[in-house]
């Protein structure tokens, strides 16, 4: 198994709502990453987790709480969002975790969110 | 903030043309780079990557350049079809100060669309 699915494909949620997306990778990668992409724009690192545990958080709002359950699965869960994070959020994995340095991710296809 | 950049945001090139896509990065501690495709609706795809101490390296129909001197890397696609059309971000893995975990960064990317 060689990709990185992302549940749902599509989420619609208003500002009250709590929802999560979910990523799952069997690649046997220890490193996973959230990214936000809006339209015409490139992605953006939001948080990564190395060995299952948070090592980078871009300074995300805290209505965005990621969460690695095991090597293999990441969620995103989210509450109380606003209008302007309707985005693609997109799961990514790699290999050896960011301590070896050199970093080929692959990504899923992504969660298109929109918050009404 | 961004350090990765794009020249130019369109290129259209005919069918069978080489196509030549160019990036620039102002960070000089970064050592790794990956250029990804991505297509409407799905998530980035790995085409290539090289180290920083390397200048060229080769994949089946496409080979990037890397010029430190100049923080410029490139990706030539060889007899371009149809199928290339797609959005290509450059990314530069940029390792934090006093620390060895990196960050992928995309640069803002370029809509290649190949004419038949």
């Amino acid at each position: 198994d060689t990709e990185v699915t992302q549940t749902p494909k599509h989420l619609v949620m208003g500002m009250t709502n709590k929802k999560s997306l979910k990523c799952e990778q069997h690649m046997g990668h220890r490193a996973m990453y959230w990214y936000k992409q809006k339209a015409k724009k490139p992605p953006e690192l939001m948080f990564v987790y190395s060995y299952e545990k948070l090592s980078i958080n871009e300074s995300v709002p805290s209505r965005f709480s990621p969460e690695c359950p095991n090597s293999s699965l990441l969620n995103l869960h989210l509450h109380a969002l606003q209008p302007e994070d309707s985005a693609l959020y997109l799961c990514a994995s790699s290999q050896g975790g960011l301590a070896l340095g050199y970093n080929e991710q692959f990504f899923g296809p992504g969660t298109r969110l929109t918050v009404l | 903030g961004e350090s990765v950049g794009l020249h130019l945001p369109t290129l259209s090139v005919q069918e069978g043309d080489n196509s030549i896509i160019n990036c620039a990065y102002s960070n000089s501690a970064s050592d790794y780079f990956i250029w990804y495709k991505q297509e409407s609706g799905k998530g980035p795809q790995f085409i290539i990557d090289i180290r920083s101490n390397m200048d060229k390296r080769q994949g089946q129909r496409v080979t990037v350049l890397l010029n430190k001197t100049v923080k410029h890397l490139s990706l030539q696609i060889a007899a371009t079809q149809p199928g290339d059309s797609a959005v290509y971000f450059c990314a530069e893995n940029m390792k934090g100060r006093g620390s060895t975990l990196g960050r992928l960064y995309f640069g803002r990317g370029t809509q290649l669309t190949v004419w038949p």
